[in-house]
């Protein structure tokens, strides 16, 4: 079974420009997860689909990240504009049943 | 709010014993709690999930307790050998009928040979 899949897997933006990634859950895992991880620190949800509804999105700074997950499937991530703080892994997760299961996550640089 | 607080320092044990992490959490009562194995550079690998009506969990060489009036769960390895050498985090429901996860920091854990 193919796990997580995300996208790109490093990004090297410079501050106030845009920046999208894109995650492709486990087939037929109807939740999916964003969750973002500062270095040093443990991973923070941003923002929960259940197929394309959103469930939780109480921590998701809604002024510069969107996200969207269209027919409920692949979701992307976006940040416009980028700040300095936002440098972090970004981890995509996928459940069925509860358990989840992550992506290897993308890396983003902001300078 | 939530909050979890997992010794962050490395904990350095040698290969043969049995380590020991903690979690402690506050201002929450949640329904179920979970451990993960982060390896650098990888996303969080999930381990064993044990919920509030429960004291215990087993799997492998690896046991979980959970206890809800101290607010505290232990996660021992036995037999720890180098390649149990990764960061361990803990997490919690955020309830609400959502199930993502609030994390804690994690505890460094390095095996000795």
């Amino acid at each position: 079974e193919a796990g997580v899949a995300q996208s790109p897997r490093y990004k090297i933006i410079e501050k106030r420009q845009s920046v999208a990634f894109w995650c492709n859950p486990i087939s037929g895992h109807a939740t999916l997860y964003w969750y973002q991880q500062i270095l040093g620190q443990g991973p923070k949800l941003l923002i929960q689909f259940q197929n394309n509804g959103v469930v939780d999105d109480s921590q998701l700074p809604k002024d510069r990240f969107s996200a969207e997950r269209l027919k409920g499937v692949d979701s992307t991530l976006k940040i416009q504009p980028a700040k300095l703080e936002d440098s972090a892994v970004y981890l995509c997760a996928s459940s069925l049943t509860g358990t989840q299961y992550f992506g290897p996550g993308t890396r983003l640089t902001v300078l | 709010s939530q909050k979890i607080e997992q010794n962050s320092e490395a904990l350095n044990i040698q290969e043969g014993k049995t380590a020991t992490l903690t979690c402690n959490y506050t201002n929450y009562s949640p329904a179920y709690l979970q451990w993960y194995r982060q390896d650098p550079g990888r996303g969080p690998v999930f381990l064993l999930l044990i919920r509030e009506n429960e004291k215990e969990k087993r799997k492998e060489r690896l046991k979980v307790t959970f206890d809800t009036t101290l607010k505290q769960s232990l996660f021992h390895i036995t037999a720890s050998q180098p390649a149990d050498s990764a960061t361990y985090l803990c997490a919690l429901d955020r309830g609400g009928g959502a199930d993502g996860l609030t994390f804690g920091k994690g505890t460094h854990l390095i095996i000795q040979p």
